[in-house]
C-alpha cells in the first residue's frame, strides 16, 4: 500500500529563517512520482514540483529546494529565507506511474512564517 | 494550459437538500476525473474516480447513493451531494487527467466549500 508521512504537523519560523519540511513515503512500485503542493488559506492547491523515482537529482527553484533520497524514502522540501507569504499548508503526495490509481496525500504540514 | 475549474466556489445549503458541484477541464479532454474531500485541518481524501461514460468507482466508506457522480462528457464531471447533512460540510476538490502527455497527470480544481446548515 502507498503511504506518505509528514511527521511535522505544524512549524513556526520567523521571517528569513530557513525551514525544511520532511516527507517519508512507502510504496512497492519501482516507478512512482512524488509531489509537493502548497495550500494557502484560499484552499486552492498550488503545484510545486513533481519528481520521477528514477531522477534523484536535487532540484532548486528560487528559494525552494528539494532533496530526494531513495535510500531513505524521503523527499524533503526546504524553503530558504522564508517569507510571510510562504505561510500555508504543504502536502507531499505519492502517485503510481499512471497518476491516478493510488494518488496519496500526506497529512500536511502547516507552516507559519512570522514577521 | 491544463486548467480545471469548479463551480460554485462555495455553497451554503439547508440540511436535507441536495447540492451539485461541477468540475470542468477548460483546455483539455479529461478521460478521468477524481473527487476529493478535505475536512478542516485534514488532508485530502479520495472519494471516487470517474471515467468518461462509465460509472464512478467509490473508495471504501464513501456512500455512492449519497454522493452521485456523473462524468457525462470529456470536460465535465458533477458531484451531487444528496440529502446533505451538517457532517457533509467540507471542502470538495476535483482533479482531471487527460488522455496523454502533457495532461496525463492530475490537475486540481480550486475547490468548492460546502456548508450545510
Amino acid at each position: 500500500a502507498q503511504k506518505v508521512t509528514q511527521a511535522q504537523t505544524e512549524i513556526s519560523v520567523v521571517e528569513k529563517e530557513d525551514v525544511t519540511l520532511d516527507c517519508v513515503y512507502e510504496t512497492r512500485d519501482t516507478t512512482y512520482y512524488l509531489f509537493w503542493y502548497k495550500q494557502p488559506p484560499s484552499g486552492e492547491l498550488v503545484f510545486l514540483i513533481r519528481r520521477n523515482s528514477f531522477d534523484e537529482q536535487n532540484e532548486i527553484s528560487g528559494r525552494y529546494s528539494w532533496n530526494f533520497q531513495k535510500s531513505t524514502s524521503s523527499f524533503n522540501f526546504t524553503i530558504t529565507a522564508s517569507q510571510v507569504v510562504d505561510s500555508a499548508v504543504y502536502f507531499c503526495a505519492l502517485s503510481d506511474p499512471f497518476y491516478g490509481q493510488n494518488f496519496v496525500f500526506g497529512p500536511g504540514t502547516r507552516l507559519s512564517v512570522l514577521p | 494550459g491544463a486548467v480545471v475549474s469548479q463551480h460554485p466556489s462555495w455553497v451554503i445549503c439547508k440540511s436535507g437538500t441536495s447540492v451539485k458541484i461541477e468540475c470542468r477541464s477548460l483546455d483539455f479532454q479529461a478521460t478521468t476525473m477524481f473527487w476529493y474531500r478535505q475536512f478542516p485541518k485534514q488532508s485530502l481524501m479520495l472519494m471516487a474516480t470517474s471515467n468518461e461514460g462509465s460509472k464512478a468507482t467509490y473508495e471504501q466508506g464513501v456512500e455512492k447513493d449519497k454522493f452521485l457522480i456523473n462524468h457525462a462528457s470529456l470536460t465535465l464531471s458533477t458531484l451531487t451531494v444528496t440529502s446533505a447533512h451538517p457532517e457533509d460540510s467540507s471542502f470538495y476538490i476535483c482533479s482531471a487527467r487527460g488522455r496523454q502527455a502533457p495532461t496525463y497527470e492530475q490537475y486540481f480544481g480550486p475547490g468548492t466549500r460546502l456548508t450545510v446548515t
